[in-house]
């Protein structure tokens, strides 16, 4: 069965540094999302992305937060200069179209040191 | 502004114990309601969508039911393997494209 991939499983990173988690959503679909979990919080909205452009964002996904689809098979989210409080899991999810429902990664666990 | 809750947070069950969990939800539209489980460092994986009120989609021990306000997820004599996170999400029509609005989950733990 097709699957959302997100590489690494976990990254460590200095605060202030730059961060790029990767996903390869399934194949034939249109939709791209990215969510964050805190541990212990609810899983959050970030971004969503069609037609290689933005179509909503949170409030989380201030200017620090940038989404990419560089090639027909990878979808990444970079934050520029990390902060404590970016530590999350972040999953990438994809979905086709119509009522079709979003297919989730199982996730980068972001720490931020 | 679009909200989950989701009831009780944590469930113990024994083998073969059926129990309901409880996903209520407030919504400015409903265009669907999601089920999800969620296994330790895992990520969501997907079980139901209901569209309208009245609505029912059932799959193996599971059962997912929705009313105009809330969403039951029913489990019927449940295995220790169905022992995971359960989250409830919806979409609204409100805003360009189908973001979720998670609830919190309940952990269900079944025992032998």
């Amino acid at each position: 069965e097709p699957e959302v991939t997100q590489t690494p499983s976990h990254q460590v990173t200095q605060m202030g540094q730059e961060v790029i988690l990767r996903c390869v959503p399934i194949s034939n679909h249109l939709y791209f999302y990215w969510y964050r979990q805190i541990l212990g919080q609810k899983v959050e909205f970030l971004v969503s992305f069609y037609n290689n452009e933005i179509s909503e964002k949170s409030e989380i996904f201030d200017d620090q937060f940038s989404v990419e689809r560089p090639d027909g098979s990878n979808f990444t989210l970079k934050i520029r200069s990390t902060k404590l409080e970016d530590s999350a899991m972040y999953f990438c999810a994809s979905r086709a179209t119509g009522y079709q429902p979003q297919h989730f990664g199982d996730g980068t666990r972001l720490s931020i040191l | 502004e679009d909200q989950v809750t989701q009831s009780p947070e944590a469930l113990r069950l024994q083998e073969g114990e059926s129990s309901s969990l409880n996903c209520s939800y407030t919504v400015s539209g409903l265009r669907g309601l999601f089920w999800y489980r969620q296994d330790p460092g895992k990520g969501p994986e997907f079980l139901f969508t209901l569209y309208s009120a009245g609505e029912e989609k059932e799959k193996e021990r599971l059962k997912a039911t929705l009313t105009k306000k809330e969403s039951f997820l029913h489990i019927t004599a449940p295995k220790p393997e169905d022992s995971a996170t359960y989250l409830c999400a919806v979409q609204g029509y409100g805003g360009a494209t189908n973001k979720l609005i998670f609830g919190t989950g309940t952990l269900l733990a079944v025992q032998p």
